[in-house]
């Protein structure tokens, strides 16, 4: 079965400076990997998506995400946090070839920035 | 239109209620979802429509029965809630069948059973 771990729970980063939320799954497969974010009692939006092809991923919002296959790692990064980044953000996994079906969510990092 | 839209935005309802969330998406998606995310916690799935047919139901209980009356909207529709079900519910679109798409998610309905 597929698991996807986000293992920091809380991230503070302070206004401007750059920031990276970890991101690890297991699955069979390479599996199509999302990222997504969530404002408080809002739905999700997604940053940026992960099929194939070339491995360092451009998002909205100034994100970006790297796929490395041999560590099962899609991390999300940015290289300087505005206050507005202030939320929960979720990775996600779906089985390849049916990519809006079935997502597997990680518990989430919930990012408060400094000012 | 790249918007997934859920109705109510809040809903509070006692155990013995019947009520029905909404969800309405214009984007020619023929996959549906609903998940549910309780406080802190990851969204979870909880039922996929495919051409407006149910394809899979994540062992959710029969409290819980969802409808896809056509292509553009799916209910889900409450009875008998308890109170551990109060939860964010968060409905989503997708293509189907079509390689490298992915979900949109409607801003949710926060339920909460009284």
């Amino acid at each position: 079965a597929q698991s996807v771990t986000q293992p920091d729970i809380h991230i503070t980063v302070s206004e401007g400076a750059s920031l990276e939320l970890r991101c690890n799954y297991s699955y069979g497969a390479t599996p199509y990997l999302f990222w997504y974010v969530q404002s408080p009692g809002q739905g999700l939006q997604l940053l940026l998506k992960y099929f194939s092809g070339d491995t360092l991923v451009q998002g909205i919002k100034g994100f970006e995400a790297e796929f490395k296959r041999s560590q099962s790692s899609f991390n999300l990064r940015k290289p300087s946090v505005h206050w507005s980044d202030a939320a929960e953000y979720f990775c996600a996994v779906a089985p390849p070839g049916n990519a809006g079906n079935m997502l597997t969510f990680g518990g989430g990092t919930r990012l408060m920035v400094k000012p | 239109d790249t918007e997934v839209t859920q109705t109510p935005k809040h809903l509070v309802m006692g155990m013995t209620n019947k009520k029905s969330l909404k969800c309405e998406q214009h984007m020619g998606h023929r996959a549906m979802y609903w998940y549910k995310q309780k406080a802190k916690k990851p969204p979870e799935l909880m039922f996929v429509y495919s051409y407006e047919k149910l394809s899979i139901n994540e062992s959710v209980p029969s409290r819980f029965s969802p409808e896809c009356p056509n292509s553009s909207l799916l209910n889900l529709h409450l009875h008998a809630l308890q109170p551990e079900d109060s939860a964010l519910y968060l409905c989503a679109s997708s293509h189907q069948g079509a390689l490298n798409t992915e979900a949109f998610f409607g801003q949710g309905t926060r339920l909460t059973v009284v």
